[in-house]
């Protein structure tokens, strides 16, 4: 069982919706995120948020909206999207520090299909 | 050039193979190093840590070689339940920390 969860499992999505991706984390950890994996290509990172804090947008369009209400709860909002933009999104926490080497915990993810 | 590069694979053994994974990287200042495993249509997990003095957990094996920028993953005794995607993830301080994944490797254990 995963300390980070994310809802919904799988989503379908019109080109004119609007709709919201949502991550928890169970583990106590400070630092969350969201990436992007498409086929075949390398986990892509959007967002990164320290201590409900943004501390880095990876030249991700606007269509892509996160929110951090608090360290336990991420956020990505979802406007306008292209089919391009259909992938895996996953949601990870890291007990501090991002990227100073701690392990990363992913969740299950969000298939997402943009019709 | 892909600051993290794997070789994608697939490799397709059979059970009781062993069959090992390199992984390149081409930032000298990387620090941190790891293998993650991804099954199909889930999230990745780690496996394990790489550490300079190259470590063991059961069946597998990492190494770190830092004057060629490489790390390399041997899985002995193969299992089916070792197919999966492995990934390498490499991090670094520079500019601000840095965690690179690699795009994968994908095996199969064939029985």
């Amino acid at each position: 069982e995963t300390g980070v969860t994310q809802t919904p499992r799988h989503l379908v999505m019109g080109m004119t919706n609007k709709k919201s991706l949502k991550c928890e984390q169970h583990l106590g950890h400070n630092a969350m995120y969201w990436y992007k994996q498409s086929a075949k290509k390398p986990l892509e990172l959007m967002f990164v948020y320290n201590f409900k804090e943004q501390t880095e947008n990876n030249s991700v369009p606007s269509r892509f909206s996160p929110e951090c209400p608090n360290s336990s709860h991420l956020f990505l909002h979802l406007h306008t999207l292209q089919p391009e933009d259909s992938a895996l999104y996953l949601c990870a926490s890291s007990r501090d520090r991002p990227f100073s080497g701690n392990t990363i915990y992913f969740g299950e993810g969000s298939w997402l299909t943009v019709v | 050039r892909k600051e993290v590069e794997q070789d994608p694979g697939p490799f397709n053994v059979p059970e009781g193979a062993t069959v090992a994974f390199n992984c390149t990287y081409s930032n000298s200042a990387s620090q941190s190093f790891f293998w993650y495993r991804q099954d199909c249509r889930k999230e990745p997990k780690l496996l394990m840590s790489v550490y300079s003095s190259g470590n063991e957990d059961g069946r597998f094996t990492a190494q770190l070689n830092r004057a060629s920028q490489y790390i390399s993953l041997l899985i002995r005794d193969s299992k089916l339940s070792d197919s999966a995607t492995y990934l390498c993830v490499v991090t670094r301080n520079t500019g601000g920390f840095k965690t690179i994944f690699g795009a994968g490797t994908r095996l199969f254990v064939k029985a």
